[in-house]
């Protein structure tokens, strides 16, 4: 079936450091792949998503590419700040239902 | 402004008591997912449901009910045979759950239940 596996944390940075989350999948046919964000006491919001081999989804100074050769999905931030502090989660959707990794804390100090 | 609504943010209950989770959405999605989600833990499926009148269970369904009388309401019974019923539960729904994609969730802003 269908799995993610992300890196454990919990990841404690000084800001403006340079921020990488690992993400690997398993997974039949071709998954879309997503990054969710989770601030705490909230609900996840999507961050991010790539649908196809090679795509990168970008959105507010984080990145992540869709590597099939690797089956990987890491999430990369060049320069972050306190406020990027939350719980992190990678996924995807296919042919069966979501999966999601367990979250990687991130704790970014100023 | 179209979302996810989840009702109360926090739900107290003594033990041995049923409860119910409110969850809306008016996103026209035709799926609707209720999560479990505990201190530094990931999320853990609990019922989907792909289409009204129809769900599933997830991974920790057991002493839980679900109930999809509607497209847009998938309220959550917690009822007293859930042995250890304390956690943040979070609702999502997407446009379908399966299939060629890309199918994002979208979650509410969940409900912290504390059983005494």
């Amino acid at each position: 079936g269908n799995s993610v596996t992300q890196m454990e944390g919990p990841v404690t940075l000084s800001e403006e450091a340079f921020l990488t989350i690992n993400c690997t999948y398993t997974a039949t046919g071709y998954p879309s792949l997503f990054w969710y964000v989770q601030y705490p006491g909230e609900g996840l919001q999507l961050l991010l998503k790539a649908t196809k081999a090679d795509d990168k989804g970008s959105n507010k100074g984080f990145e992540a590419t869709y590597r099939k050769e690797t089956t990987s999905f890491h999430l990369e931030k060049g320069s972050v700040q306190v406020s990027d502090s939350a719980v992190y989660f990678c996924a995807l959707s296919g042919v069966s239902i979501s999966s999601f990794g367990a979250g990687t804390t991130v704790t970014v100090r100023a | 402004d179209g979302g996810i609504t989840q009702s109360p943010k926090y739900l107290f209950r003594k033990e041995g008591q049923n409860v119910t989770l409110s969850c809306e959405q008016n996103l026209n999605h035709d799926a609707m997912y209720w999560y479990r989600q505990d201190p530094g833990q990931g999320l853990r499926l609990i019922y989907y449901s792909q289409i009204v009148n129809d769900f599933q269970k997830g991974d920790i369904a057991e002493g839980y009910s679900v109930s999809r009388e509607k497209k847009e309401s998938f309220p959550l019974t917690v009822t007293s045979a859930q042995k250890n019923p304390t956690a943040f539960y979070l609702c999502a729904s997407s446009i379908t759950s399966m299939g060629q994609g890309p199918y994002e969730q979208y979650f509410g802003p969940g409900t912290r239940l504390t059983v005494t």
